[in-house]
């Protein structure tokens, strides 16, 4: 499988309190994405990293991305309670044609507690 | 803008039915539709990439046959399972890309959850 992986799996912290997200991938990629999904909902973007960039910052969000080690991070400052949602890392590779198709890791379950 | 609707939201079917889902991109013109499965508490799931006017390109183990996916416009793409099982029952959701940006953004659509009976 070319999913990839994301520790921890839950991750439950008190409001306030910074979370931070691991993900790991298998295969050389073009852009590496975060979505977040809360309970039963679509996916919202969240950021874009490119394979060229190292550090990427978006309001109270920090991503980088570790090529040499296929890996990324994902930061969320002063989390609040709607912050509460499933997180999911995904790989943008180039398959040899006008479509990319993206692979999602198999995400982390945030719990913010007030 | 970049607005994507699946319809609809939620369905429960007996099984041995037919489901279509149907995705729409609202306010742009769609090349490529991608629909998702997902299961309770995983992750997506690639099924299916589709270009408009042409047949779809299926995942491996995605049964073409029981999972038929139309793109016959550049704005709806429509998703059939045929003979739905309760091991159909899951959450599928729909993405769409119409260029515009260098990586080709997919605008996700709110899902439609199957429950089959």
């Amino acid at each position: 499988s070319q999913q990839g992986e994301e520790d921890p799996q839950a991750l439950s912290i008190q409001e306030g309190e910074n979370a931070t997200m691991n993900c790991s991938y298998k295969t050389s990629i073009n852009n590496l994405q975060w979505y977040r999904q809360n309970s039963g909902r679509g996916l919202v973007h969240l950021i874009l990293i490119r394979s060229n960039e190292r550090e990427k910052h978006s309001g109270r969000l920090r991503v980088t991305l570790d090529t040499s080690k296929k890996s990324s991070s994902l930061l969320i400052t002063a989390s609040r309670a709607a912050d509460t949602a499933s997180y999911f890392c995904a790989t943008d590779s180039f398959y040899g044609g006008a479509t990319n198709k993206l692979i999602f890791g198999t995400g982390t379950l945030l719990a913010v507690q007030p | 803008g970049a607005v994507v609707s699946q319809h609809p939201s939620w369905v429960i079917c007996k099984s041995g039915t037919s489901v279509k889902i149907e995705c729409r991109s609202l306010d742009f013109q769609a090349t490529t539709m991608f629909w998702y499965r997902q299961f309770p508490k995983q992750s997506l799931m690639l099924m299916a990439t589709s270009n408009e006017g042409s047949k779809a390109t299926y995942e491996q183990g995605v049964e073409k046959d029981k999972f038929l996916i139309n793109h016959a416009s550049l704005t709806l793409s429509t998703l059939t399972v045929t003979s739905a099982h309760p091991e159909d029952s899951s959450f599928y959701i729909c993405s769409a890309t119409g260029g515009g940006t260098s990586y080709n953004e997919q605008f996700f659509g709110p899902g439609t959850r199957l429950t089959v009976l």
